[in-house]
């Protein structure tokens, strides 16, 4: 079992609404990641967090998304209007620090569907 | 900006058969390389990692890093069908003012029984 914990695991939204999808990172990890990846394909970064703050994200997250993570084990990730190219499975990953030599542990990923 | 490329995007191999992943960096300054596995349904998960010049073996897995060429490689020895999976490169080195993980496109292996 993925010692980073996603939820739901599900999520069906009609254009125009609002989604949110949860990310309880792995105990002592310091940095989070989310991550879109549609069709099985490559994985796309959206935003990082450092120490609950963000360091890096791309346009897309600051245009659409809200991401936040009010504390060490909840970090949030939010879409104000989905739109049909949303429909991706989103993933968020854990590490103790963005830079050693520890790996990335991977949630199961919350799979939207926006139709 | 760091640039990291897979080869093949996909891979057919027979049972039992070896399976040779590749991927190129374009950062001669990298330091940290993974080789991660996502199943169907699943996220993905750490298979191995390899900091230095050379091969590392782990079971039917061996990767080879060559720092000086700009790449690494892993190959699967005897694969299976629980083998068969999207299988993604990440590099980690600084860029600007930190260090950042860079995923590949990954190569989808598939392993005919």
């Amino acid at each position: 079992d993925a010692a980073v914990t996603q939820k739901p695991r599900y999520l069906i939204k009609m254009k125009g609404q609002e989604a949110e999808m949860k990310c309880i990172p792995e105990k002592g990890h310091t940095a989070v990641f989310w991550y879109q990846q549609k069709q099985s394909k490559e994985l796309k970064f959206l935003i990082y967090f450092q120490n609950q703050q963000p360091l890096d994200q791309i346009d897309m997250v600051k245009e659409r998304f809200s991401a936040v993570c009010p504390s060490s084990s909840l970090c949030s990730l939010g879409i104000r209007t989905c739109e049909a190219e949303d429909s991706a499975l989103y993933l968020c990953s854990s590490s103790q620090w963005q830079g050693t030599n520890s790996d990335y542990t991977f949630g199961s990923g919350t799979r939207l569907l926006v139709i | 900006q760091q640039k990291v490329q897979q080869s093949p995007e996909s891979l057919i191999v027979p049972e039992g058969g070896m399976a040779s992943l590749n991927c190129t960096f374009s950062d001669r300054n990298s330091q940290y390389f993974w080789w991660y596995r996502q199943h169907s349904g699943e996220g993905p998960k750490a298979l191995m990692s390899i900091f230095s010049n050379g091969d590392k073996k782990e079971g039917r897995f061996t990767a080879h890093l060559n720092k000086a060429s700009l790449h690494v490689s892993l190959h699967i020895k005897d694969s299976q069908p629980s083998d068969s999976a999207l299988y993604f490169c990440a590099v980690i080195g600084w860029d600007t003012n930190a260090y950042k993980v860079i995923f590949g496109k990954g190569t989808h292996l598939h392993v005919l029984p």
